[in-house]
């Protein structure tokens, strides 16, 4: 069964340092987010792709957060720097299209010490 | 954008009895609405979801209702099982909008 892919799975880190995620989505699948999930809540959207374009960045912390989707398929997440505040899990889902279940992957657990 | 809304934020329920989550959104456009499940430490997985053509949908002992007109929607499970504990989060979106989600939840079975 295919997955959305996410490395790495845990990623300690230092304030002030940079730091980023991959996400390699299921094949096909046009629409890719990013969302962070703090610990007991819900997935807060980051940034929505539609193939290699920029749908929705509007909750993208832009001064210190960039996300890039280069050929459409794959995705990266970065932090450049890294604050306390973003320790969180980061996980990116995949859609065929739009308004269709999303699949996400196992994420990326990220510590800001 | 749109503004999911949802309520409880906790629920217990004895083993065998009806778990009900509602949920509210804000934004007219939003045709689609999913629920995911999210056990410890795993990834949110579709449980059911509706369309906005669609008033009620059942699979087993999980049905969602949708309400448009009040922009409600709401999750329903039936004789609960220890396994249904978890957390559960309501999304809605449309062709035009990100997939957003409410804020959760956290559904405990007591045997």
């Amino acid at each position: 069964e295919a997955e959305v892919a996410q490395s790495p799975r845990y990623k300690i880190t230092e304030k002030s340092q940079a730091v980023a995620f991959w996400c390699d989505p299921i094949s096909g699948h046009a629409t890719l987010y990013w969302y962070r999930q703090i610990l007991g809540q819900g997935p807060e959207l980051l940034v929505q792709f539609q193939d290699e374009s920029v749908v929705d960045d509007s909750q993208l912390p832009k001064d210190r957060f960039s996300a890039e989707r280069l050929k459409g398929v794959d995705s990266t997440l970065k932090i450049q720097p890294a604050e306390l505040g973003d320790s969180a899990m980061y996980l990116c889902a995949s859609s065929p299209i739009r308004d269709t279940e999303a699949f996400f992957g196992q994420g990326t657990r990220l510590t800001v010490v | 954008g749109e503004n999911v809304e949802q309520h409880p934020s906790t629920l217990s329920v004895q083993e065998g009895d009806s778990a009900v989550i509602k949920c509210t959104y804000s934004d007219s456009a939003s045709n689609y609405f999913p629920w995911y499940k999210q056990e410890l430490g795993k990834r949110p997985q579709l449980i059911i979801d509706i369309r906005s053509n669609v008033g009620e949908k059942k699979d087993q002992r999980i049905a969602v209702t949708l309400n448009k007109t009040a922009k409600h929607f709401s999750l329903h499970i039936t004789e609960t099982q220890p396994e249904d504990s978890a957390v559960y989060f309501c999304a809605a979106n449309s062709g035009n909008t990100p997939l957003v989600f409410g804020k959760g939840t956290r559904l405990s079975v007591i045997a």
